[in-house]
């Protein structure tokens, strides 16, 4: 069974930091891209990085670039969103997800999410 | 504001059909594959067509999905009570090289 737990979410203050984990099981992390969304509250979706299977290729929306960084361990199965410079509008649940595996971005599998809130 | 436009809100009665668009540009829709996701109240997104149109194993057929140029519209038939829920599209944007989203449709189902 395909699991994806979450894990890093908390209070931060302003222009502090974050490491939000996500724990793959269950098929073969080391095939698949991952993706990091992220959700505030009361908001609709909002896509936050990705990452190649190998980790040769990251993207970013544009306002978290040069905040976020996101990295995989496929010998741990485990995805990462390294988080610096927080600010209120990044508080949101943040879930990872599977790609299919067509490398369309499309996501076939979700963790439950971790909340991040950003205040003082 | 989404690159992707939905309509905020649609409603129907049980058992009749809705369908909720998606509209986006030659560097989104017109040129790569959307997918659609329902998220019930208080849960993650679940996947609920891929590749513009094909579902994953454990939808009901009740759900479908098509594109045409830079649109794409969900359809579902045969509503029931818990179907009500956020819906979302999204696909890659080869010019922002980002996934992208549209603002979310809640469906109400009278």
């Amino acid at each position: 069974e395909v699991q994806l737990v979450e894990s890093g979410g908390g209070l931060v203050q302003p222009g502090g930091s974050l490491r939000l984990s996500c724990a793959a099981s269950g098929f073969s992390f080391s095939s698949h891209w991952m993706t990091w969304v992220r959700q505030a509250p009361g908001e609709g979706l909002e896509w936050v990085a990705n990452i190649k299977q190998d980790g040769s290729a990251k993207y970013y929306v544009d306002s978290v670039k040069g905040r976020f960084t996101i990295s995989r361990d496929n010998a741990k199965n485990s995805l990462y969103l390294q988080m610096n410079s927080l600010r209120a509008e990044d508080t949101a649940i943040y879930y990872c997800a599977r790609d299919t595996g067509s490398a369309w971005q499309q996501f076939d599998y979700w963790g439950q999410g971790t909340l991040v809130t950003v205040s003082s | 504001q989404s690159v992707l436009t939905q309509p905020p809100s649609v409603s129907a009665a049980p058992g009749q059909k809705v369908t909720i668009s998606c509209s986006g540009g030659s560097s989104n829709i017109g040129n790569n594959y959307v997918s659609w996701y329902q998220q019930l109240p208080g849960t993650a997104p679940k996947l609920l067509i891929y590749n513009n149109n094909k579902r994953p194993s454990g939808i009901p057929d009740r759900f479908s999905g098509s594109k045409s140029g830079t649109s794409a519209t969900l359809g579902i038939t045969g509503l029931q009570t818990g179907d009500e829920a956020d819906y979302y599209c999204g696909t890659w944007d080869s010019s922002l090289s980002a996934v992208v989203f549209g603002g979310g449709t809640k469906l109400t189902v009278l």
